[in-house]
């Protein structure tokens, strides 16, 4: 049973760039939400995507898009990078039928701005 | 604004020693509380929850918490910790009225010594 996946692992980017991440959640989860790590602090909620809307978003500019395809994987498109972007970007999934609250978390795509 | 708390950001114990990470939350509403652990190279992984009922929850490895409700608190013990517990320790909120976002605490550093 294939967890959360992520994608790249890494990458190095150079400010005003764009930047797409890309998730898989783990088979049968139809929910995906974004995290923003900075280091040395925990998470920050980007957004949450279910039946292809975002449903829910966080404290972030516009500039922070994504996207759910109707195979439930998700996408998060950063425009007009800024070095404070640099970060661990998360990706949890979750079942819309039970289980409120309890996230699965991949690994993350490791993003610095230069 | 919805917060949660964590003490300390490092702690340091030798093997066998007790355990206890502090989480206060700011909110006061119906909440689900969650332990995450990340060991070092690894993506977060669930440690306990609680939802209802009995505040004192049990999770993996020997790992418990009590929630407080008129503290705020959901603080995380270990009788007797091991070098394999190494990792980092994120308190976690959902706010039942926001569904699936979870706020986290800036996180513990637990480094045990051997």
């Amino acid at each position: 049973d294939a967890g959360v996946t992520q994608s790249p692992t890494h990458l190095i980017k150079t400010r005003g760039q764009q930047v797409t991440l890309r998730c898989s959640p783990k088979s049968g989860h139809d929910t995906v939400s974004w995290y923003q790590q900075a280091l040395g602090q925990g998470p920050q909620f980007i957004f949450q995507y279910y039946e292809e809307e975002e449903r829910q978003r966080g404290n972030f500019p516009d500039r922070f898009s994504g996207h759910q395809f109707p195979n439930y994987s998700s996408e998060l498109n950063v425009n007009a990078l800024l070095l404070g972007d640099s970060a661990l970007y998360l990706c949890a999934s979750s079942s819309s039928l039970g289980g409120a609250g309890e996230l699965f978390f991949g690994e993350g795509s490791r993003l610095t701005v230069l | 604004a919805q917060s949660v708390s964590q003490h300390n950001h490092h702690v340091i114990l030798s093997e066998a020693a007790s355990l206890e990470l502090g989480c206060n939350y700011s909110y006061g509403g119906t909440v689900n509380l969650f332990w995450y652990v990340q060991y070092p190279g690894q993506h977060l992984q669930l440690l306990l929850k609680y939802f209802s009922g009995d505040p004192l929850v049990k999770g993996i490895k020997g790992f418990e918490a009590e929630f407080i409700k008129s503290k705020f608190s959901f603080n995380l013990r270990k009788p007797s910790v091991q070098w394999s517990d190494t990792a980092e320790y994120f308190c976690a909120v959902n706010l039942m009225e926001y569904g699936n976002k979870l706020v986290f605490g800036a996180g513990t550093i637990l480094r045990v010594k051997s």
